[in-house]
């Protein structure tokens, strides 16, 4: 069955990076993209991008562009995205998410990430 | 970005109810939208995209409707399992963006 499965929580200081592992699994890893999506515990979702697994390009939103590195590992059918300069704005849960088939929707999701940014 | 209004934001209901959520968007997005259930600390699961196709293993009282702005979620008739939060989401363009979410309360 499809599983998608993230690292764990993370505590960090404003100024410094988290990085969000997803690790996937019961589908064909580089035929589908993994968007990233997250979301500030009792709020609504806000979308950041995704990746293209099969090249490993990446297409971030204006404002995560130039904070976000992403890597693709095909072997370890692994995506890490890395956040920079955090601020404590950027305390959220941190989800992946399968892309369908044809690129649209989202299918199945990651269990999320809570990554808290405090001084 | 394309705007998704969802209302209402809660609903008081009962077991056995007829439950109806509306999403609204900003333009035209013919229909490209999913609507998704998350439960209280859970991820969120897909549960109809197309606006109207149900996806697999998602029981038959929920069913989606609508094109180009408007669009609604119904449950026939609710069970307990279903008491979650609801949201919307357009994937006509980039970026993405979602609903605000309709959190349904018990009575």
């Amino acid at each position: 069955q499809v599983q998608l499965v993230q690292s764990g929580a993370e505590v960090k200081r404003p100024g410094a990076s988290v990085k969000v592992s997803c690790k996937a699994s019961g589908y064909t890893f580089v035929g589908y993209g993994i968007g990233w999506v997250r979301q500030v515990p009792g709020q609504g979702f806000e979308w950041m991008g995704w990746v293209n697994t099969f090249s490993g390009d990446p297409h971030f939103e204006g404002m995560f562009q130039g904070r976000v590195t992403v890597n693709t590992d095909t072997s370890t059918r692994t995506v890490d995205m890395e956040l920079r300069s955090l601020t404590v704005d950027d305390t959220a849960i941190y989800y992946c998410a399968r892309f369908d088939g044809t690129g649209s929707y989202l299918d199945y999701w990651g269990q999320g990430t809570l990554a808290t940014v405090s001084s | 970005a394309i705007r998704v209004t969802q209302s209402p934001s809660s609903l008081s209901v009962s077991p056995g109810d007829r439950v109806t959520i509306t999403c609204r968007a900003s333009q035209d997005i013919r229909s490209y939208l999913a609507w998704y259930q998350q439960k209280s600390g859970k991820a969120p699961e897909l549960l109809v995209y197309a606006a109207s196709t149900l996806q697999s293993g998602v029981p038959s009282r929920f069913s989606g409707s609508g094109s180009s702005t408007d669009f609604t979620l119904t449950i026939s008739r609710l069970q307990s399992e279903d008491f979650a939060t609801y949201y919307c989401q357009q994937y006509y363009n980039y970026p993405r963006t979602f609903g605000q979410g309709t959190k349904l309360e018990i009575k």
